[in-house]
């Protein structure tokens, strides 16, 4: 088993540009996480997914979007961005929600310029 | 509402030193969660434990224990004969409905 895997591992974006952040799990979880960790500081739930066709807001979700689509797939979208968006991206999957720990990937280090 | 503190912001300890990390928690639920993750300095998070709320048994794995006492609210995380290589941020994180809230983390550096 893979885990959770996240592409890109780093990425630099202009400011106003767009791009998916992708997220594949191959656990069969059906919880699914975006969170955001700005340098030297913890972890901020943007949007989560309890299943396939299900998302919804987490703590900091402007200027993202979200699809899910499939069990194993949860990309985030960054639309416009803005150098408040850089940050370190980590996804994570778990199997029931709040009763289990959750899995995470291994994040993409993002660079708005 | 939900709520982790991690009052500990930074800690600094010297090799072979016992540390303790606090964690303390506010819910409304009567069953509960709770975590510890460890993020090293290469940035991935790693799971620890996991407790639920009706296990009030102290936890021991190693060098690592877990003491968790409702009447005070607290999950903490004591680290024995510390080592180098526990050099990390170390995040408590309580369950939510569908989800987990995390504490703002401690970040533990162990000198030689």
């Amino acid at each position: 088993n893979a885990g959770v895997t996240q592409t890109p591992k780093f990425r630099i974006l202009k400011i106003g540009q767009s791009m998916t952040l992708q997220c594949t799990q191959d656990m069969n979880h059906n919880y699914m996480y975006w969170y955001r960790q700005d340098p030297g500081m913890g972890l901020k739930l943007i949007y989560y997914s309890v299943g396939a066709g299900i998302t919804d807001k987490g703590e900091v979700p402007n200027g993202y979007n979200v699809s899910r689509s499939t069990t194993e797939d949860f990309p985030l979208r960054l639309e416009l961005a803005a150098p408040s968006q850089t940050s370190v991206y980590f996804c994570a999957s778990s199997w029931a929600g709040e009763y289990n720990e959750q899995f995470f990937g291994p994040g993409t280090r993002l660079t708005v310029l | 509402a939900q709520k982790v503190t991690q009052a500990q912001t930074e800690i600094s300890v010297v090799e072979k030193e016992d540390v303790t990390l606090d964690c303390v928690y506010e819910t409304r639920d009567t069953t509960y969660y709770l975590f510890w993750y460890k993020q090293p300095p290469s940035g991935e998070l790693v799971f620890l434990i996991r407790r639920n709320s009706f296990d009030e048994q102290n936890e021991i794995s190693g060098r690592y224990s877990w003491n968790f006492q409702k009447s005070t609210s607290s999950f903490n995380f004591t680290i024995t004969a510390s080592q180098v290589v526990d050099s990390a941020v170390y995040f408590c994180a309580l369950s939510d409905t569908d989800k987990l809230i995390f504490g703002t983390g401690t970040r533990l550096q162990v000198f030689p």
